[in-house]
């Protein structure tokens, strides 16, 4: 089975703060992802990446960046963090040809709260 | 730009009836079609994709999507559910030989009482 880790379940921090999350995956997938969950929104794409030390930008990319230094480590970077980026944050990875026609496998998420 | 909709936030419904969750899709190009489900304080897991072929996709847990191109639906069915379905439910759609871009619609909420 793959598997997807993301560094912590639940994490608090204070606003202005440089936040990062990490995510790796076991499976030698080429493709990441980095989405927000907020209620009566769903997912919501921020980054992906489809190789190392390639990044394309998601539909909400403000105020956050990533680093893919590794093919197996994903990270997001909230740059300035603030209270508008309270969340719960799920990474996903896939693998497979450029398709578009592979599942994605998901982490457990990050609830980060931010005073 | 592909959409998705879920026509209902929320569905209770009572143990071992059958549910019906809705999907709704807009898209002027073939796409691949997914369901997802939620469990508490988890990730996300695949229940099912519909690829290409056969209409009536089946998934794990007895879960059973249908494809409709014609009402460009991809609703979701379980002829008897148990309190362990509680969850929430994510559809999901994707153009085909895309960019990765997953577009889901935003999510139903399925409670089974006893």
């Amino acid at each position: 089975d793959v598997k997807v880790t993301q560094s912590s379940r639940y994490l608090v921090k204070r606003t202005g703060e440089k936040v990062f999350l990490e995510c790796v995956q076991d499976m030698d997938h080429e493709n990441m992802f980095w989405y927000r969950q907020d209620p009566g929104l769903g997912l919501r794409l921020i980054y992906f990446s489809y190789d190392v030390k390639m990044k394309e930008k998601g539909d909400i990319p403000e105020g956050y960046s990533v680093s893919r230094e590794k093919k197996e480590r994903f990270s997001l970077i909230l740059e300035s963090a603030s209270t508008n980026q309270t969340s719960m944050y799920l990474c996903a990875s896939e693998g497979g040809a450029r398709y578009g026609n592979q599942p994605q496998h998901f982490g457990d998420g990050t609830r980060l709260s931010i005073l | 730009a592909q959409s998705v909709t879920q026509l209902d936030s929320q569905v209770p419904v009572f143990e071992e009836a059958p549910v019906e969750l809705r999907c709704n899709y807009s898209s002027s190009v073939s796409v691949y079609l997914f369901w997802y489900v939620q469990y508490p304080n988890q990730g996300l897991q695949l229940l099912l994709k519909y690829l290409s072929g056969s209409t009536l996709v089946k998934g794990i847990n007895g879960f059973e999507a249908e494809f409709n191109k014609s009402q460009t639906s991809f609703h979701l069915r379980k002829p008897s559910v148990h309190i362990s379905d509680t969850a929430e439910y994510f559809c999901a759609v994707r153009v085909r030989g895309s960019n990765y871009k997953l577009t889901f619609g935003k999510g139903t909420l399925l409670t089974v009482n006893p």
